[in-house]
């Protein structure tokens, strides 16, 4: 069955650290791979999108991998604030498809 | 621009009554989702329109639940009869497809079903 699998407990680092978070899929051929960081009550909002045929993308603090061998990607941020502080979701489209698929999320809390 | 507006924001209701949650996507989004998210589930998807026609109902959990987009502007999702375990933050989502890669959520509407 088709699964996306981001780590359930959650991530604490200390200010000034990097923080790596990780998104793993089964059965999929995914197009694209999106990131989204989601506050307490509000909707998720977009960060990065990756296709299939990228390695790396950059987005000032925050780098995304994409390893489709692995079927993994990591999303990095560099210098972590206390503002970065929050749920970070994997999201995978397939091919022919706008059908977005989303990882339950990983919690990240950055402390000073 | 306005933002994906999802009403109610907050919604408490009594097993059995109808549910109808509205959503009003982007001005010139062509494709509204539909999600919902638990904290055991995650974010799930139940269905997505693209210029206003469905095209993947499989996330629909049951025939309880029914949603509609009679114009590009507006889109519902309806619950009925609520249960329970229909409890969850409903999300509306829009993109144009053609700028295929990032999705716009709505705040969401917070269903609580005693």
């Amino acid at each position: 069955s088709q699964k996306i699998e981001q780590n359930s407990e959650a991530l604490n680092i200390q200010e000034g650290k990097t923080a790596t978070l990780t998104c793993n899929y089964t059965n999929y051929s995914p197009a694209y791979l999106q990131w989204y960081r989601q506050d307490p009550g509000r909707g998720p909002v977009f960060l990065l999108l990756i296709r299939e045929n990228e390695k790396e993308k950059r987005k000032e603090r925050l780098k995304v991998t994409f390893d489709t061998t692995l079927k993994q990607s990591l999303f990095h941020i560099t210098a972590s604030q206390p503002a970065d502080s929050a749920t970070y979701l994997c999201a995978l489209s397939q091919y022919n498809t706008d059908k977005l698929i989303f990882g339950t999320g990983t919690r990240l809390q950055v402390f000073p | 621009d306005a933002g994906v507006i999802q009403s109610p924001r907050h919604e408490v209701t009594e097993m059995g009554q109808e549910v109808t949650l509205r959503c009003k996507p982007i001005s010139g989004h062509n494709s509204l989702f539909w999600y919902r998210q638990t904290m055991m589930r995650g974010l799930e998807l139940l269905i997505y329109f693209n210029n206003n026609v469905p095209i993947d109902d499989s996330g629909m959990p049951e025939d309880r639940f029914s949603a509609k987009m009679p114009n590009a502007s507006f889109s519902t999702l309806k619950i009925q009869p609520s249960e329970p375990r229909d409890s969850a933050v409903y999300f509306c989502a829009s993109w144009k497809t053609e700028n295929t890669g990032e999705l716009f959520f709505g705040e969401g509407s917070r269903l609580t079903v005693l």
